[in-house]
């Protein structure tokens, strides 16, 4: 199984370039989640989904904007590409209904913005 | 909002001594995770404490969860070169409606050998 697969692995954009992160999972997972990682900060959570067609907002969704439209991918786009968006990006996904509804993350999205 | 720290940000530490981080909560959560990232990996699941005062091993791990499930710590006894990476918390609110998990801000942890 290849599990959580993220595309593409690094990316340099310019200012005002737009870009999307594309994120599949094989493990038929009803929720998905996109978070940003920097320099201690963390992992934040940018937008997740519980489902097919939903999305929700998490802890910092500005500039970022999310789609659903098949349960095994979850895309995320930039439309206007800042500076402040250069980080590394990780996509998860989790069974809800698993006792432990462990999340399972890809290999991450290095994105620079300059 | 619900925020979650973690404490110290980095630990250097020599091969077999003791570390300890700690995870503290804004808000009561119902339950806490714990994942490890390699450096230049991705965030990988170690376990998942459900109820208050809970105690796991795993190993040389140690992990506890607070009487007010506000707070976690993750001990780790003799630690070894391959316990290198950033350790974080997660924790979901009791509030939360959904699993969404808020992470600490992680504690990196260097071993000298």
């Amino acid at each position: 199984n290849a599990g959580v697969t993220q595309t593409p692995k690094f990316r340099v954009l310019k200012t005002g370039q737009s870009m999307t992160l594309l994120c599949a999972q094989d493990m038929n997972h009803e929720y998905m989640y996109w978070y940003r990682q920097d320099p201690g900060m963390g992992l934040r959570l940018i937008h997740y989904s519980v489902g097919e067609g939903t999305t929700a907002k998490g802890e910092v969704p500005d500039g970022y904007n999310v789609s659903r439209l098949k349960k095994q991918n979850f895309l995320l786009g930039l439309e206007s590409a800042a500076p402040s968006q250069t980080s590394v990006y990780f996509c998860a996904s989790s069974d809800p209904t698993g006792y432990k509804n462990i999340q399972y993350f890809g290999a991450g999205t290095r994105l620079s913005v300059l | 909002g619900q925020q979650v720290m973690q404490i110290p940000q980095y630990q250097h530490v020599q091969e077999g001594e003791d570390f300890t981080t700690y995870c503290n909560s804004s808000t009561t959560l119902s339950n806490i995770q714990w994942y490890k990232q390699r450096p230049g990996g991705h965030p990988v699941f170690l376990i998942q404490l459900v109820k208050s005062g809970e105690v796991k091993k795993q190993k040389r791990l140690t992990f506890q969860f607070g009487e007010a499930k506000k707070n976690s710590s993750l001990h780790i006894t003799a630690t070894q070169t391959t316990d290198v990476g950033t350790y974080f918390c997660a924790g979901r609110a009791t509030t939360s409606g959904t699993y969404k998990y808020i992470f600490g801000t992680g504690t990196r942890l260097k071993v000298l050998a």
